[in-house]
């Protein structure tokens, strides 16, 4: 079974410049999440997906952030313009629905600098 | 609001030893999970480890076990037979109704040979 698909692995940008990360869960997946990692801290929700409808994302900076999951499968995080305050890994996680399926399954997460 | 604490930032432990890792937590739900996943410089987040809040019975998973303290809000994980491949950063996580995780700052394991 393929695993939750993220790329790119790394992305290196200027500060005020934009910047997208793309992400695939595993199939069948209905809930999808996006996770901000800052170096030395745990994973932060920063928006959650069912199908194609936004369940949480009031974590997520809309000034900056924005985040879709169009048809209910892929789904792409953007950030413009990007802040030094940025620099982190993203992650993407993915999960069945059913009473009791709560494991989330993660990518390899795509490690952004801005500079 | 849900809230995860690990107080141990940093571990080691000697190969073929047993090393626990603490983790403590608060939530006003009565029902909800909590996880030990392991994160490699590999950055992939694995799951070692998954207790349901309504099973009074410590989940194993061969060489992982965990001690879960449901009045206490305590859930630590227990690490038998260390192994090399056993380092790693370490996470507890709480996840409720809302199915999110919420992650503490994470434990260090180094696995000394």
């Amino acid at each position: 079974e393929a695993g939750v698909a993220q790329s790119p692995r790394y992305k290196i940008i200027e500060k005020r410049q934009s910047v997208a990360f793309w992400c695939n869960p595993i199939s069948g997946h209905a809930t999808l999440y996006w996770y901000q990692q800052i170096l030395g801290q745990g994973p932060k929700l920063l928006i959650q997906f069912q199908n194609n409808g936004v369940v949480d994302d009031s974590q997520l900076p809309k000034d900056r952030f924005s985040a879709e999951r169009l048809k209910g499968v892929d789904s792409t995080l953007k950030i413009q313009p990007a802040k030094l305050e940025d620099s982190a890994v993203y992650l993407c996680a993915s999960s069945l629905e059913g009473i009791g399926t709560t494991i989330q399954y993660f990518g390899a997460g795509t490690r952004l600098s801005v500079l | 609001a849900q809230t995860v604490t690990q107080s141990q930032p940093e571990m080691s432990v000697q190969e073929a030893e047993t090393v626990t890792l603490s983790c403590t937590y608060d939530t006003s739900e009565n029902n909800y999970y909590l996880f030990w996943y392991k994160q490699p410089p590999s950055r992939q987040m694995i799951l070692v480890i998954r207790q349901e809040a309504y099973k009074q019975q410590n989940a194993t998973e061969n060489r992982f076990s965990v001690n879960f303290q449901k009045a206490a809000k305590s859930f630590s994980l227990k690490i038998s037979d260390s192994q090399l491949g056993d380092t790693a950063m370490y996470f507890c996580a709480l996840s409720g109704s809302a199915r999110q995780l919420t992650f503490g700052s994470g434990t260090q394991l180094t696995v000394l040979p």
